[in-house]
């Protein structure tokens, strides 16, 4: 069973503070994603990373940075919090095989930014 | 860009009742792009629902099925008989052009009461 885990569950941060989530996957994937969650507006992709040193900005970048220091981890950077990033953050790696890529989501990290 | 548009908002159905969720799509790439549906059932993250990657084929799982319409762009969610455990959000989802980065809507929550 491919497995996904992020950390943390929930964060509470501060405006202006710096916030670090973690996303480890076992699934020996080379595609990993962030995407954030919000209401009305679904999925929206951050930055995704097609191997260990890769990282690509996604559809809505500002104000975050990632990083992929190997294949199982890929962390998403807010440097600077602000109130606008409170939002469901979603890791997933990608399956590209069988001819179309499958994601596999961890359970999200729910972060609150004051 | 790549673009996907399903039923917005919740949708209520009785328990044993049949549903439909409408899913249209707009893909850029030449070619056809793999069409997905996953399903986040409360405190998880998002799982595979179903895939179809072939034009006219249909996907089915747990009860659910979609046909891959390529004519009608479309790619709509059905079940003959719903029970209250399908109750979760649902993302209609495509790839397309071996482009790596999947598109979503915004999600369809389903309630289904008993």
């Amino acid at each position: 069973e491919a497995a996904v885990t992020q950390s943390p569950r929930n964060k509470v941060a501060v405006t202006g503070g710096k916030v670090t989530l973690s996303c480890n996957q076992t699934n020996n994937h080379n595609n990993m994603y962030w995407y954030r969650q919000d209401t009305g507006h679904g999925l929206r992709l951050i930055h995704y990373s097609y191997g260990a040193g890769s990282t690509e900005k996604g559809d809505i970048p500002d104000g975050y940075k990632a990083s992929r220091p190997s294949q199982e981890n890929f962390s998403l950077i807010l440097e600077l919090a602000t109130p606008s990033q409170t939002s469901v953050y979603f890791c997933a790696s990608g399956d590209t095989g069988a001819g179309a890529e499958t994601l596999y989501f961890g359970s999200g990290t729910r972060l609150t930014v004051l | 860009g790549d673009s996907v548009t399903q039923t917005e908002g919740q949708v209520t159905v009785s328990e044993s009742k049949s549903l439909i969720i409408n899913c249209t799509y707009s893909a850029t790439s030449i070619g056809y792009p793999n069409l997905f549906w996953y399903v986040r059932y409360p405190g998880e993250g998002l799982q595979l629902l179903l895939k179809v990657i072939t034009a006219g084929q249909k996907g089915s799982s747990r009860g659910f099925e979609a046909t891959y319409n390529k004519e009608a762009t479309s790619f709509h969610l059905q079940k003959a008989s719903v029970q209250e455990s399908d109750s979760a959000v649902y993302y209609c989802a495509l790839n397309s052009g071996g482009n790596y980065k999947p598109t979503f809507g915004k999600g369809t929550s389903l309630v289904v009461h008993p």
